[in-house]
């Protein structure tokens, strides 16, 4: 039973630039959450995925975006690219979107470096 | 607004001891907190949770205890073995939203 992976494991870009990082959960998992981890920071929400639409959202500006497929993956998009948004990507998947949080499965995340 | 702070960077216990690691927050819409166990290279695992309606929550050698009036929570290992060398992250769910909100964490090193 694979869990959550993500790919790519690591990435780097430069500013200004766009990067897309995929995610897909857990089987018979069907909600997919994104958090950013900055160096020395715990995980903060990005947004959460459910039935193809985003449901909520962080603090964070349109530059995240998202996206799920009818197969339950998602992407993680982020467009201008600048040196604060290094960090490692991680997204989390459930089923259902009120399931309680110890429901929730983590991938090893993506490390973005932009340079 | 740091909401869920864990003061303490590290942690260094020996094998056999009592380890505790601290959480305080300050939002009053928790319903109710996780401890995640995280590895080098790999995603936070869930470890135990707590809800807000509770004091305390045991699971083998982890019991996480709830304070309530003075907005804490702690885990306890007992005993802490090589193997619990990680970073453990504290969280909290925001009431009626999806959300969790997590601390900075805390490197425990359990060494022989």
């Amino acid at each position: 039973d694979a869990g959550v992976t993500q790919s790519p494991t690591h990435l780097i870009k430069t500013r200004g630039q766009q990067v897309t990082l995929r995610c897909s959960p857990k089987s018979g998992h069907d909600t997919v959450s994104w958090y950013q981890q900055a160096l020395g920071q715990g995980p903060q929400f990005i947004f959460q995925y459910y039935e193809e639409e985003e449901r909520q959202r962080g603090n964070f500006p349109d530059r995240f975006s998202g996206h799920q497929f009818p197969n339950y993956s998602s992407e993680l998009n982020v467009n201008a690219l600048l040196l604060g948004d290094s960090a490692l990507y991680l997204c989390a998947s459930s089923l259902g979107p009120g399931a309680t949080n110890e429901k929730l499965f983590f991938g090893s995340g993506t490390q973005l470096s932009v340079l | 607004d740091q909401q869920v702070k864990q003061n303490s960077p590290s942690l260094s216990v020996q094998e056999g001891r009592i380890s505790i690691l601290n959480c305080d927050y300050t939002n009053s819409m928790f319903d109710y907190f996780l401890w995640y166990k995280k590895y080098p290279a790999e995603g936070p695992t869930f470890l135990i949770s707590i809800s807000s309606i509770k004091d305390k929550n045991e699971d083998g050698r982890f019991t996480v205890f709830l304070n309530k009036s003075a907005k804490h929570l702690s885990l306890h290992i007992v005993p802490s073995q090589p193997g619990d060398s990680a970073v453990y992250f504290c969280a909290a769910h925001l009431y009626n939203t999806d959300k969790l909100i997590f601390g900075t964490g805390t490197r425990l090193q359990v060494f022989p």
